[in-house]
């Protein structure tokens, strides 16, 4: 079975340009996730959305950040503009859903650096 | 200069001995737990869970301790094995801080494992 599918797995932007980040989640998984790891912050939760629809935003850092589902099997994480201190590892995950949002499998993240 | 960041509980065993990494959590409404391990360059992978209306659980070489009175979580992993290097999270499951929002699991810092040949 293929996991949690994110790209790219390594993104170098200027400050100041788009990034998009993309996830494919388990089939049959309800729930999707966001996650950012940094060495100051540790793993954070951005945002997640649960049948497609945003349940907890408040997790993102500030407006420059967006986050859409449009579909059960694709969403993606916008920077724009993008900042130095954005670079981090972010991390999509899915799970079954539901009000429990229990066992999340992640995907294998993409390296963010911002110069 | 000198980093600053988070500075990661670190455990050192060698190959063969048993591990045990300790996790506190903060909220006593807190009613599922999960560890995962992070291999470097990948993302958190998981490794066994346990509900608050256990105070243990086992796994293969792994096993869970919840003490619920002082809220504390070990993972003990048997007869530790390189490809057991790796960080180790805890992460409860609780309420989100927004008003209304549903259940999110909160990851702890952290604590890398290295097993010595």
């Amino acid at each position: 079975d293929a996991g949690v599918i994110q790209s790219p797995r390594h993104e170098v932007t200027e400050m100041g340009q788009e990034v998009t980040l993309r996830c494919k989640p388990i089939s049959g998984h309800n729930s999707l996730f966001w996650y950012r790891q940094t060495m100051m912050r540790g793993l954070e939760l951005l945002i997640y959305f649960n049948n497609n629809v945003p349940i907890d935003d408040s997790g993102m850092p500030e407006d420059r950040f967006s986050a859409k589902m449009p579909n059960a099997s694709f969403s993606t994480l916008k920077i724009q503009p993008s900042e130095p201190r954005d670079s981090a590892v972010y991390f999509c995950a899915s799970s079954l859903g539901g009000t429990w949002n229990e066992k999340l499998f992640f995907g294998s993240g993409t390296q963010l650096s911002v110069l | 200069g000198e980093s600053v960041g988070l500075h990661l509980p670190t455990l050192s065993v060698q190959e063969g001995d048993n591990s045990i990494i300790n996790c506190a959590y903060s909220n006593s409404a807190s009613d599922y737990f999960i560890w995962y391990k992070q291999e470097s360059g990948k993302g958190p992978q998981f490794i066994i869970d346990i509900r608050s209306n256990m105070d243990k659980r086992q796994g293969q070489r792994v096993t869970v301790l919840l003490n619920k009175t002082v809220k504390h979580l070990s993972l003990q992993i048997a007869a530790t094995q390189p490809g057991d290097s790796a960080v180790y999270f805890c992460a409860e499951n609780r309420r989100g801080i927004s008003s209304g929002s549903a259940r999110q699991l909160t990851f702890g810092s952290g604590t890398q494992l290295t097993v010595l040949p």
